[in-house]
């Protein structure tokens, strides 16, 4: 079964950029589509965007503007970059198998914003 | 966008006791392209339902969903101590892909 894992740095600084990797293992990346979700704490689930296996994006217009998802096909790693962060964007940060049902997820990666 | 509405906001019941989650959507789903996940403190949320009425791999049958067009239930038949949590619908069927804000399950 294919196993997912966020990584990056737990914390950023206001106005800088947010970087997570998802390592995935079991599957080839190529073979799936995939999402990035966030998650306040103590709030809902938000989607942020998705990465076809044709490499086109298709991104949470709330938050396009600032939003890059890639794919490293060989490290068969997801990244996700969110520029010019706020307070607002902290949350535990999910990467998820899929770009409409989302069969498997990673545990996820905490990330604040503050300086 | 399509906002997906949830209910009731925490549902108390005991074991072996049945549950019945609602979401309601804003517009019509897209093809009842609505899912079911269940999500405990300190994990990632787990797909329960897909398709609105498609189980999972893995999930068992006292877990069933249903509903079309903007109505879709999600329903526990009986209660196993393990199903206290919370359940979160999502909709696939149009971009951005959106979640409810969750319905609590807890022990009454």
């Amino acid at each position: 079964q294919v196993q997912l894992q966020e990584s990056g740095p737990g914390l950023v600084k206001p106005s800088e950029t947010l970087s997570l990797t998802c390592t995935v293992s079991g599957d080839s990346i190529s073979s799936h589509n995939w999402s990035w979700i966030r998650q306040p704490a103590g709030k809902g689930l938000e989607w942020i965007g998705r990465i076809y296996t044709s490499g086109s994006t298709n991104y949470n217009p709330s938050l396009k503007s600032r939003v890059t998802m890639s794919v490293d096909t060989s490290k068969n790693q997801l990244s996700l970059k969110l520029s010019s962060v706020t307070a607002a964007d902290t949350a535990m940060y999910y990467c998820a198998r899929g770009s409409g049902w989302l069969p498997d997820w990673g545990q996820g990666t905490l990330v604040t914003v503050s300086s | 966008e399509i906002v997906l509405t949830q209910s009731p906001g925490t549902l108390s019941l005991s074991p072996g006791e049945r549950a019945t989650l609602s979401c309601r959507a804003s517009q019509s789903v897209t093809s009842s392209y609505l899912a079911w996940y269940q999500q405990k403190p300190g994990q990632a949320p787990r797909l329960l339902i897909y398709a609105a009425s498609s189980r999972a791999t893995g999930i068992p049958d006292r877990f069933s969903g249903s509903g079309s067009g903007t109505d879709f239930t999600l329903t526990i038949s009986r209660l196993e101590p393990e199903d206290f949590a919370v359940y979160y619908c999502q909709q696939y069927g149009s971009s951005p892909l959106t979640f409810g804000g969750g319905t609590k399950v807890e022990i009454k």
